[in-house]
């Protein structure tokens, strides 16, 4: 059965750098997804992607995150300067259909 | 916008007995309803969803019913095993066209052999 891969599985980071989260979707998925969940709490949803652009974008992702499908395959979220804060769980999401989401494993973001 | 609310927060049951899951949410205009499970360091895994024109919908073990009058949707697992045990999150659609889902706090099941 197909799955959501991401990488890296763990990614340990300075406050101020660059991180890159990447997700490879389902092959025949069209509508991609961004949440993160911090530590014992709910999942929240960052951003969704569709055609090749930004659909919806919430209060969280602000200037310092960016998304992209550098090459029609990955899925890439970036967080350009990282703050303590942005330490939590960040899962892709993909699907066929707009509201259908198959999530992946996660990547554990540490911001020190 | 949407707001969804999950109870109970923590559920623990012996194993072989029934357990019940409820969300509310406030959009009467949201017409889906998934249900996802979480194991621990996993990500959420879709297990059953249900779409507003069905009142109910089963698939083994796992039933979802609706009560859109009453804004609300449960999830049930009957002969619980072990392996049920997990976070279950519900959710539903943020409103706008973005496709995104609102979540609830989610239900820590415990089954105890």
């Amino acid at each position: 059965e197909p799955e959501v891969t991401q990488t890296p599985s763990h990614q340990v980071t300075q406050m101020g750098q660059e991180v890159i989260l990447r997700c490879v979707p389902i092959s025949n998925h069209l509508y991609f997804y961004w949440y993160r969940q911090i530590l014992g709490q709910k999942v929240e949803f960052l951003v969704s992607f569709y055609n090749n652009e930004i659909s919806e974008k919430s209060e969280i992702f602000d200037d310092q995150f960016s998304v992209e499908r550098p090459d029609g395959s990955n899925f890439t979220l970036k967080i350009r300067s990282t703050k303590l804060e942005d330490s939590a769980m960040y899962f892709c999401a993909t699907g066929q259909a707009r509201e259908t989401q198959y999530f992946g494993p996660g990547t554990r973001l540490l911001v020190l | 916008g949407e707001n969804v609310e999950q109870h109970p927060s923590t559920l623990s049951v012996q194993e072989g007995d029934s357990a019940v899951i409820k969300c509310t949410y406030s959009d009467s205009a949201s017409n889906y309803f998934p249900w996802y499970k979480q194991e621990l360091g996993k990500g959420p895994q879709l297990i059953i969803d249900i779409r507003s024109n069905v009142g109910e919908k089963k698939d083994q073990r796992i039933a979802v019913t609706l009560n859109k009058t009453a804004k609300h949707f449960s999830l049930h697992i009957t002969e619980t095993q072990p392996e049920d045990s997990a976070v279950y999150f519900c959710a539903a659609p943020g409103g706008n066209q973005g496709g995104k889902l609102i979540f609830g706090q989610g239900t820590e099941l415990s089954v105890k052999p």
